[in-house]
Formats: C-alpha cells, sequence, structure tokens
C-alpha cells in the first residue's frame, strides 16, 4: 500500500524558517519524481513545485521561488520542503504527492503550517 | 502562467442528477489534466487523469472529456458520497495550475 506521511507543520512567524518532511512507502520512492501542493485554509489547490527522481531537477511555482527548496533522501524515503522567509500568505496545508506515471495519484494527509506573529 | 478557469464555484445538486464541471484553458495544453475529488478535512482525490481517463477504483459514473480548450468532468446519477469539492489541474506547463474548485452541495 502506498503511504505518504508528512511531519513538521506548525506555528511560526513571518521571515521564519520551517523544514517539512514526507515518507514515502510502499513504492520504489526513488523511481518517482514528488511534488508539493498547498491549500490555504478554505481556499483551492496550488500547486508549489516538484523534484526528479534523484534530486538533481527541481521546478517551483513563482509564488514560492528562491524562499523555498524542495530536496530529498532516497536511502530515507524521504522528501523534504524547506521553507524560509515566510509570509503570512504562505499559512496552509502542505500535501506531498506522487509524480512520475502516478503523477498525483497519491497523497499524504498533510501538514498545517501557521505563519502569524 | 495558464489559468485554469473553473465553473461553476459552486452548485446545489439532488441525488440521482448528472453534473457537469468545466474548466477552461488560457492556453494550450493538450491532454494534460486531471480532476481531483477533495472531502472536507482530507487529500484530494486524483478522479481523472489525461483528460479522459478514468482512475484506479473510482466508479465508472464518473467521465472526462475535451472540447478544445474546455476540459469537463461529468457525475452521471450522482450518489451521496460524490458531494464534495472538485479541482482540476493542468499539467502541461510550469507552473502547473489548480482551478479555483467546484463546491457541490445537496439541495
Amino acid at each position: 500500500e502506498v503511504k505518504l506521511v508528512e511531519s513538521g507543520g506548525g506555528l511560526l512567524k513571518p521571515g521564519g524558517s520551517l523544514k517539512l518532511s514526507c515518507v514515502a512507502s510502499g513504492f520504489t520512492f526513488s523511481n518517482y519524481w514528488m511534488h508539493w501542493v498547498r491549500q490555504a485554509p478554505g481556499k483551492g489547490l496550488e500547486w508549489i513545485g516538484e523534484i526528479e527522481y534523484d534530486g538533481t531537477e527541481t521546478n517551483y511555482a513563482p509564488s514560492i521561488k528562491d524562499r523555498f527548496t524542495i530536496s530529498r533522501d532516497n536511502a530515507k524515503n524521504t522528501l523534504y520542503l524547506q521553507m524560509s522567509s515566510v509570509r503570512s500568505e504562505d499559512t496552509a496545508t502542505y500535501f506531498c504527492t506522487t509524480g512520475g506515471p502516478g503523477r498525483f495519484a497519491y497523497w499524504g494527509q498533510g501538514t498545517l503550517v501557521t505563519v502569524s506573529s | 502562467d495558464i489559468q485554469m478557469t473553473q465553473s461553476p464555484s459552486s452548485m446545489s445538486v439532488s441525488l440521482g442528477d448528472t453534473v457537469t464541471i468545466t474548466c477552461r484553458a488560457s492556453q494550450d495544453v493538450g491532454i494534460y489534466v486531471n480532476w481531483f475529488q477533495q472531502k472536507p478535512g482530507k487529500s484530494p482525490r486524483r478522479m481523472i487523469y489525461r483528460a479522459t481517463n478514468l482512475a484506479d477504483g473510482v466508479p465508472s459514473r464518473f467521465s472526462g472529456s475535451r472540447s478544445g480548450s474546455d476540459y469537463s468532468l461529468t457525475i452521471s446519477s450522482l450518489e451521496s458520497e460524490d458531494v464534495a469539492d472538485y479541482h482540476c489541474l493542468q499539467y502541461d506547463e510550469y507552473p502547473y495550475t489548480f482551478g479555483a474548485g467546484t463546491k457541490l452541495e445537496l439541495k
């Protein structure tokens, strides 16, 4: 069974940093591109970026480019989202989801990040 | 960025209805459109991929279609478990973009 479990969310102040994790199981993690998608409270979904199988290529949405970094550790079956210089508008639930052939087929339960002074 | 204009934003429906939700792409995105269902407090669930393909485990009353730059999700004979939010996504060009969502509510 494919499983994605995000963690690391919480409350932080504007300008702060936070690192989210997504642990994958039930599939060969290193064979899949992976994505992060977020959803502000009561709002729609927003794609924020993706990472290639071995981490050599990343693509980001303009809204978070140069502030957020996606990385992965295939040995640990873990995807990361390093958030920095956060703003109130980054308040959202952050989901990891699969890429490649199973693009957006599997999703984690999400982790809530709240940015507030 | 490619805009996915989704309509309607909300819809009042009855059980047994046929429901159609549409996304219009501001540029050609080919077949690279997915549809997702999302229930309150839950993660999105992929329903349709590559515009017209039914995802694994999705009931056959769901279907996807394309006419030019218009992409539609149709639910035939709506059941209570289908009452949810629905989102389209284009993944032809970066940044990938979602529609604003459609909320189905029971009359």
